[in-house]
């Protein structure tokens, strides 16, 4: 079954750039979602089609895909950031998602 | 807005049959994919299947034809029904609303969850 792969936990100075990756056989030939959960919430959608970002998301979240490897990248990182944030493509019709990344703003 | 909120019994027993429902509520499910996705309490999120609103269905095939997703319009309601279940089955469980683009899809729409717990 297809698999990504994401780093257990990122940590970032508040007001620094923190990047996630996220990373599956011929991801690059995929779309990736971005989904941030804080505790005791349900996620939430912060990057579409790789790139999107829905209406609501602050323009420091982007995404990007290079080779196998798809980044959200979080410009700025606010306290407010810190969280849980899943990758997620689509394989074969089949929803997959990476084992998440805790982010810890400190 | 449109809001989805999981409903269904929080305790089964081993062997027994999960049901869950999601009403949707503000809005058409006309278009739209509607999905359960379970979290276990280790915290990965599992997609289990989405239902169409034309009424095609696609399941994970790691659940091994346990799942079954239907979709009552006139209620504004999808429900799940998960057989055979076990304590691997304990999750919360999600409905959650996808939008297709572009030949793919995101979850753009997320219910509260519901905790289910599998425990003789």
């Amino acid at each position: 079954s297809y698999e990504l792969t994401q780093p257990p936990s990122v940590s970032v100075s508040p007001g620094q750039t923190a990047s996630i990756t996220c990373s599956g056989d011929k991801l690059g030939d995929k779309y990736a979602c971005w989904y941030q959960q804080k505790p005791g919430q349900s996620p939430i959608l912060v990057i579409y089609q790789t790139n999107k970002r829905p209406s609501g998301i602050p323009e420091r979240f982007s995404g990007a895909i290079s080779g196998n490897t798809a980044a959200l990248t979080i410009s700025g990182t606010q306290a407010t950031d810190e969280g849980d944030y899943y990758c997620q493509a689509w394989d074969s019709s089949v929803g997959v998602f990476g084992g998440g990344t805790k982010l810890t703003v400190l | 807005q449109v809001q989805l909120q999981e409903s269904g019994p929080g305790q089964l027993k081993p062997s027994e049959t999960l049901s869950l429902t999601c009403s949707v509520s503000g809005g058409s499910m006309s278009g739209f994919y509607w999905n359960w996705i379970r979290q276990t309490p280790g915290g990965g999120l599992e997609w289990i299947g989405h239902i169409y609103s034309g009424g095609s269905t696609n399941y994970n095939p790691s659940l091994k034809g346990r799942v079954t997703v239907s979709l009552d319009k006139a209620k504004n309601q999808f429900s799940l029904r998960l057989t055979s279940v076990t304590v691997a089955d304990t999750a919360i469980y999600y409905c959650s609303r996808a939008i297709a683009l572009l030949g793919t899809k995101h979850f753009d729409l997320w219910g509260r969850g519901t905790l289910v717990i599998v425990s003789s």
